[in-house]
């Protein structure tokens, strides 16, 4: 069974930072690319970043270009998004899924619980 | 970068109505758009891929279709089950954009 549980978030002040982790397991996770999705309290689905199976390739929105990087470890079966600068338009639960192929540019076949972040002082 | 636009943003409809979600690309995307549904409170799940393939376990009367700009998606017989909001996005290239959703309610 596909599992895919998230971490990390939290409540930070606005040019704060957080790393958000997300722990694959049920898959071989080295074979697909993952992707962070955010959604705003009350509102639709945002593509985050992504990344290729092998974490060479990565792809990010432009509203998180520069302050966020997403990145994998996969002797871990873990994948992860450092935050930067955070501002308050930042605030959303962040979704971890994982692709359906190899391949950042493909739709998403799990999804885990997602974690909230809250900025604000 | 490539819009996407869904319409209508909310439709009430009846048990047993067939419904349909249109989406709209500001650029051709070939069949690389997929359909989400999200029930109130819960995590999206993936109903249609490719345009038109059923994701696994997606019952029947859920169908997509559609290439290049223009795509549908359409529930054969509403079901009280089926409410929720509807996404769909596209993934042709990155940014893998998001349409604005569809809320679908019961009359």
């Amino acid at each position: 069974e596909v599992q895919l549980v998230e971490s990390g978030g939290g409540l930070v002040q606005p040019g704060g930072s957080l790393r958000l982790s997300c722990a694959a397991s049920g898959f071989t996770f080295s074979s697909y690319a993952m992707t962070w999705v955010r959604q705003a309290p009350g509102k639709g689905l945002e593509w985050v970043a992504g990344i290729s199976g092998s974490g060479r390739t990565t792809y990010y929105a432009d509203s998180v270009r520069g302050r966020f990087t997403i990145s994998r470890d996969n002797s871990k079966t873990t994948l992860y998004l450092q935050i930067i600068s955070l501002r308050a338009e930042d605030t959303a639960l962040y979704y971890c899924a994982k692709n359906l192929r190899d391949g950042v540019a493909a739709p998403f076949d799990y999804w885990g619980q997602g974690t909230l972040v809250t900025v604000s002082s | 970068e490539i819009q996407m636009t869904q319409s209508p943003s909310s439709l009430s409809a009846s048990v047993g109505d067939r419904v349909t979600i249109t989406c709209r690309a500001s650029q051709g995307i070939t069949n690389d758009l997929a359909w989400y549904q999200q029930k109130p409170g819960k995590v999206p799940n993936l109903l249609i891929y490719d345009a038109s393939i059923l994701h696994s376990g997606v019952p029947s009367r859920f169908s997509g279709s559609g290439f290049g700009t223009d795509f549908t998606l359409t529930i054969s017989s509403l079901q009280p089950e089926d409410v929720a909001t509807y996404y769909c996005q596209k993934y042709n290239s990155a940014p893998l954009t998001f349409g604005g959703g569809t809320k679908v309610e019961l009359k």
